[in-house]
């Protein structure tokens, strides 16, 4: 069964310094997205991405987040500088389109910034 | 402002005692109502998606309502696998707008 994989699982990283999140989405997906969930708390949009660019983005995907697909199979989210607070579970997700909405999600990058 | 509200925040339930969760959102453009099932330190796993009032579903134990208003999802003859997080979601233009969820657990 297809499934949307991402990597880490797990990161430690220093206040301040850059992350990048990986996902390799389902194959034949077009639509892609991030979601966060900090520990004990809901589920939370990011951005979404479609045809190479942001659709769009809540009021926390601040200058300081970015996403790529920089080939045919992955999709990043770049953390520049990270904080305290970014430390949460990051959530990647597929769907296949406008009329396939079921989103499909990954495992999580468990985010731990200290 | 767009808002999905779950109840109950918990719920202990018997091994085969039958109960259904509540899913209430206020969406403006609501495109579909999602249901997922997330255990600890796990993401989201797909369970259903409903799209219009008087829609059902079915998947083992599990059935999702949807009315203009709220969605259910009802829970027949649970078993102790059937313990996790339902996590309740409006599909609002190209995002999902999520609940704080309902934990279930259920006991032998």
């Amino acid at each position: 069964e297809p499934e949307v994989t991402q990597t880490p699982s797990h990161q430690v990283t220093q206040m301040g310094q850059e992350v990048i999140l990986r996902c390799v989405p389902i194959s034949n997906h077009l639509y892609f997205y991030w979601y966060r969930q900090i520990l004990g708390q809901k589920v939370e949009f990011l951005v979404s991405f479609y045809n190479n660019e942001i659709s769009e983005k809540s009021e926390i995907f601040d200058d300081q987040f970015s996403v790529e697909r920089p080939d045919g199979s992955n999709f990043t989210l770049k953390i520049r500088s990270t904080k305290l607070e970014d430390s949460a579970m990051y959530f990647c997700a597929s769907s296949g389109g406008r009329t396939n909405t079921e989103a499909f999600f990954g495992q999580g990058t468990r985010l731990t910034v200290v | 402002e767009d808002q999905v509200t779950q109840s109950p925040e918990a719920l202990r339930l018997q091994e085969g005692e039958s109960s259904s969760l509540n899913c209430s959102y206020t969406v403006s453009g609501l495109r579909g109502l999602f249901w997922y099932r997330q255990d600890p330190g796990k993401g989201p796993e797909f369970l259903f998606t409903l799209y219009s009032a008087g829609e059902e579903k079915e998947k083992e134990r599990l059935k999702a309502t949807l009315t203009k208003k709220e969605s259910f999802l009802h829970i027949t003859a649970p078993k102790p696998e059937d313990s996790a997080t339902y996590l309740c979601a409006a599909l609002d233009t190209d995002k999902l707008i999520f609940g704080t969820g309902t934990r279930l657990q259920v006991f032998p």
